[in-house]
């Protein structure tokens, strides 16, 4: 079975624009975290997705947002991108309550 | 407020050391859960151990043991033996526990101890 996939694996981007993230989860696995890792700091939760509706959000401001499809794919989307975006997107998808979140290779996105 | 510390921000052995990565943790739950992952330069984190609260025990796993003890909110993970490919950064995480058990899906990460084992 295929793992967590993201797409793309780089972006570079201008501030001001927008951008966005693909995640595909595990085949089975209602649930998708994403995640924001900025270099030399651990990954920041930015949201969760269940059955395609929000179930938990993160401090990011509103120009983050996401949502999930019928496949319970998602993607993540950002507004007006700032110098400060630059990070690794990582995306992390889970198959039931009592199991493990695992991890995609993540989108590293450059805002120059 | 959840928080997890590791202090040690890089490591270097020479191969067939042994070496421990530290994490201390806090929590107003009482219930959790704690995790490692490895990411290595690709950037995937890979799964380590999960361990919950209710369960102090030491885990062994291979050349891998972790060392929980609530008394010290201290999670520490130690490589026996290490070798090349043990290089990465290891990150701690902690996360709540949702009333069925499970773990809830925000997971706390500290800032990652690099690992670095010399040939």
């Amino acid at each position: 079975d295929a793992g967590v996939t993201q797409s793309p694996t780089h972006l570079i981007k201008t501030r001001g624009q927008h951008v966005t993230l693909r995640c595909s989860p595990i085949s089975g696995h209602k649930s998708v975290s994403w995640y924001q890792q900025v270099l030399g700091q651990g990954p920041q939760f930015i949201f969760q997705y269940y059955e395609k509706e929000e179930r938990g959000r993160g401090n990011f401001p509103d120009r983050f947002s996401a949502r999930q499809f019928p496949n319970y794919s998602s993607e993540l989307n950002v507004n007006a991108l700032l110098l400060g975006d630059s990070a690794l997107y990582l995306c992390a998808s889970r198959g039931g309550a009592n199991t493990e979140a695992f991890f995609g290779q993540g989108t590293r996105l450059t805002v120059v | 407020a959840q928080k997890v510390t590791q202090a040690q921000t890089e490591i270097s052995v020479v191969e067939k050391e042994d070496v421990t990565l530290d994490c201390v943790y806090e929590t107003r739950d009482t219930t959790y859960y704690l995790f490692w992952y490895k990411q290595p330069p690709s950037g995937e984190l890979v799964f380590l151990i999960r361990r919950n609260s209710f369960d102090e025990q030491n885990e062994i796993s291979g050349r891998y043991s972790w060392n929980f003890q609530k008394s010290t909110s201290s999670f520490n993970f130690t490589i026996t033996a290490s070798q090349v490919v043990d290089s990465a950064v290891y990150f701690c995480a902690l996360s709540g526990m949702e009333a069925h058990g499970g773990a809830t899906n925000k997971l706390i990460f500290g800032t990652g101890t690099l690992l670095a084992v010399q040939p």
